[in-house]
């Protein structure tokens, strides 16, 4: 069975600095993709970043970047000059590569970021 | 481009009631998925279409429910007999269908929230 988690139910940073989010994961498939979405409060959820299991070199995104560690089953990420905008639900997903379709969630860690 | 939109976005409702929801996906997108979120919890895969086939279903996807996409556009999910625990935000996403699995983004709607009292 495929189980994604986040360790930290909850985060704060202050405005300008940086974060990092912990998510590990747990497959057997070799060929997969991991994911980091953003859901704002009472907003729609939307993609912060994604990273292919079979490349090596991290995904960055503008501030946005992850640490992924693929014998570790680590998918990090972190926020680079937090903004007031970050302030959100923040889920890792997983989904197998090989034909599936199904996003599998961990819980979620909801950041706040503080002025 | 207009992204994906959800109908209603709140909904309460007594037990024992049937409940139709609606979505509408990204124009072109031809695959269209279904995600409950329950109160803490990340969303979880109901099923999805490709075009108007509905090709996977979980187990969460009781007889009480049913999902339809009958000309490969928008799409509906319905209730029958809710119980208190059908209680949750209902997501939609869609996607554009060119590649497979993973590779295929998903953009989701902001969500119908339904409340069965």
């Amino acid at each position: 069975a495929q189980t994604v988690t986040q360790s930290q139910p909850e985060m704060s940073v202050q405005e300008a600095e940086t974060v990092t989010l912990s998510c590990t994961y747990d497959t057997s498939e070799s060929n997969y993709y991991l994911f980091w979405y953003k859901q704002p409060p009472s907003r729609q959820m939307i993609l912060v970043i994604r990273q292919e299991a079979y490349k090596q070199q991290n995904a960055t995104e503008n501030r946005f970047s992850v640490n992924f560690q693929k014998a570790a089953k680590s998918f990090s990420l972190k926020i680079s000059d937090s903004q007031l905008g970050d302030t959100a639900m923040y889920f890792c997903a997983f989904i197998q590569g090989a034909g599936s379709y199904q996003l599998t969630f961990g819980k979620g860690t909801k950041l706040s970021v503080i002025p | 481009d207009t992204g994906v939109s959800q109908d209603p976005r709140h909904k309460i409702t007594k037990r024992g009631q049937n409940v139709t929801f609606r979505c509408d996906p990204i124009s072109e997108h031809n695959r269209l998925y279904w995600y409950r979120q329950t109160l803490g919890q990340g969303p979880e895969f109901l099923t999805y279409f490709q075009n108007e086939a509905q090709l996977e279903k979980s187990r969460l996807l009781s007889n009480r429910f049913s999902a339809e996409r009958p000309k490969g556009s928008f799409s509906t999910l319905e209730i029958q007999r809710t119980e208190q625990g059908d209680s949750a935000m209902y997501l939609c996403a869609s996607s554009l269908g060119l590649t497979s699995g993973g590779a295929d983004t998903q953009y989701f709607g902001p969500g119908t929230r339904l409340t069965v009292l």
